[in-house]
């Protein structure tokens, strides 16, 4: 079966616009995370969302926000855009198993941030 | 807050020898802990997972890992190591963080260079 899809995979922004990254979980998973990796801080979980809802946040701004569609799909948005915020941004899907279950991840949106 | 921390920033080995490299988690209650990895230009894909039961748990090619719950580590171990093992490989902790929600936590990876 097809696996994590994110769009766009390579996109360049400048300081204060901002940006929206779209996830397609696997078929029938329906929790969506994100992470952000940078070579200085590894991978940072950003959220969770399960059934449209967001059940976890981690330590990022209020400029960092997600959604969750009916169909499972994601989006992501970062608003005005900041050079730190130069990052691979990740994706992962789950059947969401309470006892934390394998994560499934994408290839990743690689912002660069001018 | 968990945090998870591994050893060594960069790894090299030559082909044939063996591997072991270090995880160390912070956290007080149960956790699900895994070993992910990122071959290069490919996404991260799961090497193991550990949940409960035998703490020895074993991997895709020829992996496995020792969960040590007095120690908090959980360090992954290949006997013998091949070119094609050449990657960057992540820790990750799960502890649950409320009404059926997780998230995972990692560490900040460690590159393992095989040379032929």
């Amino acid at each position: 079966k097809a696996g994590v899809t994110q769009t766009p995979r390579y996109l360049i922004k400048t300081r204060g616009q901002q940006v929206t990254l779209s996830c397609s979980p696997i078929s029938g998973h329906r929790s969506v995370s994100w992470y952000q990796q940078t070579p200085g801080q590894g991978l940072q979980f950003l959220f969770e969302y399960f059934s449209e809802t967001q059940r976890n946040k981690g330590n990022f701004p209020g400029r960092f926000s997600g959604r969750q569609f009916s169909n499972s799909r994601s989006e992501m948005n970062v608003s005005t855009l900041e050079l730190g915020d130069s990052a691979l941004y990740l994706c992962a899907s789950s059947l969401a198993d309470r006892r934390g279950g394998e994560l499934f991840f994408g290839e990743g949106s690689r912002l660069t941030v001018l | 807050a968990q945090s998870v921390s591994q050893h060594n920033h960069h790894v090299i080995l030559s082909e044939a020898a063996s591997l072991e490299l270090g995880c160390n988690y912070s956290y007080g209650g149960t956790v699900n802990l895994f070993w992910y990895v990122q071959y290069p230009g490919q996404h991260l894909q799961l090497l193991l997972k550990y949940f409960s039961g035998d703490p020895l748990v074993k991997g895709i090619k020829g992996f496995e890992a020792e969960f040590i719950k007095s120690k908090f580590s959980f360090n992954l171990r290949k006997p013998s190591v091949q070119w094609s093992d050449t990657a960057e490989y992540f820790c990750a902790v799960n502890a649950a963080s409320g009404a059926g929600s997780y998230q995972l936590t990692f560490g900040k990876g460690t590159k393992l260079s095989v040379i032929p």
